[in-house]
């Protein structure tokens, strides 16, 4: 299984940039790489998926860089309302989707 | 948009008692999940299911059974529930694609 390692937590100010990594260095070659927000008391909510290079959407960037063993989830101008914990993950290392585990995210304290 | 549903938002049992956690999907998915989440374990996946009357073992099975009837509904069925069960429990539904969609949650608390 391609296991993906994040900090545990971060701490950042409101309007500023956050930009959260996540290593994974047994990819698989059909693996996608996707991102996962957790408000508490609520369950996670895709935010973004990327196979490699850069991919935006109204949420969040995701840059992926050639060799695909880390990705950076960029958050611009947070709020107080982005404080969750964020997850990445990978495939299960044979293209498909069946077994994919969540590690233990990073938690994203946003300070006024 | 899509829609998990679970039973329950909050669930209280004794121990020894059997219980049934429900969720549905609407939006014909083929792969649904259940997984549970612990203070700074992050979630673990306990079955899953790619189709009707078919199932996996997750990374954490024990204590836990499942049952897939129908393509939208999940049941994960605890046969004995004990105090260590005590958790947050997500069910999940996804296409061959890999995006996920969560229901909100049961919180069961086993006393």
């Amino acid at each position: 299984l391609a296991k993906t390692t994040q900090p545990i937590s971060m701490d950042s100010y409101e309007g500023q940039e956050v930009n959260i990594t996540c290593s994974h260095n047994n990819i698989a070659t059909n693996d996608y790489i996707t991102w996962y927000q957790q408000f508490p008391s609520q369950g996670p909510r895709f935010i973004i998926q990327g196979y490699k290079t850069k991919v935006t959407n109204e949420v969040a960037s995701l840059f992926i860089p050639a060799d695909r063993k880390s990705s950076t989830l960029s958050l611009p101008r947070v709020s107080l309302s982005d404080t969750a914990v964020y997850y990445c993950l990978v495939g299960d290392g044979s293209g498909g989707y069946q077994k994919v585990t969540f590690g233990t995210g990073t938690k994203l304290q946003v300070i006024p | 948009d899509v829609k998990v549903t679970q039973s329950s938002r909050y669930l209280v049992k004794r121990t020894g008692e059997k219980v049934f956690l429900e969720c549905v999907q609407d939006m014909d998915h083929e792969n649904m999940f259940w997984y549970r989440q612990d203070p700074g374990l992050g979630l673990r996946l306990i079955y899953f299911s790619y189709d009707v009357k078919m199932k996996e073992k997750g990374d954490i099975p024990e204590g836990y059974s499942v049952s897939r009837e129908k393509k939208e509904r999940f049941s994960l069925i605890l046969e004995s529930a004990s105090t260590n069960q005590t958790s947050m429990y997500l069910c999940a539904s996804r296409e061959r694609h890999p995006k996920t969609y969560f229901g909100p949650g049961t919180r069961l608390t086993v006393t």
